[in-house]
């Protein structure tokens, strides 16, 4: 799976859009993005995958840039319970293989 | 979760003794995971199984072991092999070739 970085935290106000970015350089023309998040103490849940083009779910929208080279999940309006900490995963769909989690990004939202 | 069960949510053990965390699942998924969690660290995979009465290791097997008896139970020993067994263990279930995972909420095990 290629690598991934992400910024190790960030700060969003209640109700503004939260922009959670992801470089990921070495990806592969096979490779998914996948976003997942964990609220503390919680097992982790998914939010959004894509591949090459921009997806939009009910919980967010991932921007992929055209050379596929980075990402980022945007959260429409950031409500208290969006503080998590929020993992970007590059991998090859259908593979039946486990997740390669990093550090992942904290996203603390403010008042 | 929702039809991932891990029990209990917190464990306590004795260095020494072995320890059984349990994951069971009721969602007819094939795939099934073990990931610890140590503090303020991302997710480490021990094991995983693909299908009944087989299964592979992950990243940090040693000190683990594992059982696929039937599709629906997929515990994980800790034993007293493992250095530092302290940590946060979840469990995850995943359709085989899914692009998806579902995480159970997972069971705080402290070894005192």
């Amino acid at each position: 799976d290629a690598k991934t970085t992400q910024p190790p935290s960030m700060d969003c106000a209640e109700g503004r859009a939260a922009n959670l970015p992801c470089n990921h350089s070495t990806i592969s023309g096979n490779e998914y993005v996948y976003w997942y998040r964990q609220i503390h103490s919680q097992g982790p849940q998914y939010i959004i995958h894509g591949l090459k083009n921009n997806e939009t779910n009910e919980m967010a929208s991932l921007i992929i840039t055209e050379d596929r080279k980075s990402s980022t999940l945007i959260l429409p309006h950031a409500t208290l319970r969006d503080t998590a900490v929020y993992y970007c995963i590059v991998r090859v769909a259908n593979s039946g293989y486990a997740l390669n989690f990093g550090k992942g990004t904290s996203l603390l939202v403010t008042p | 979760d929702g039809g991932i069960t891990q029990s209990p949510k917190y464990l306590f053990r004795k260095e020494g003794q072995n320890v059984t965390l349990s994951c069971e699942q009721n969602l007819n998924h094939d795939a099934m995971y073990w990931y610890r969690q140590d503090p303020g660290q991302g997710l480490r995979l021990i094991y995983y199984s693909q299908i009944v009465n087989d299964f592979q290791k992950g990243d940090i097997a040693e000190g683990y072991s594992v059982s696929r008896e039937k599709k629906e139970s997929f515990p994980l020993t800790v034993t007293s092999a493992q250095k530092n067994p302290t940590a946060f263990y979840l469990c995850a279930l995943g359709s085989g070739g899914a692009d998806t995972q579902y995480f159970g909420p997972g069971t705080r095990l402290t070894v005192l």
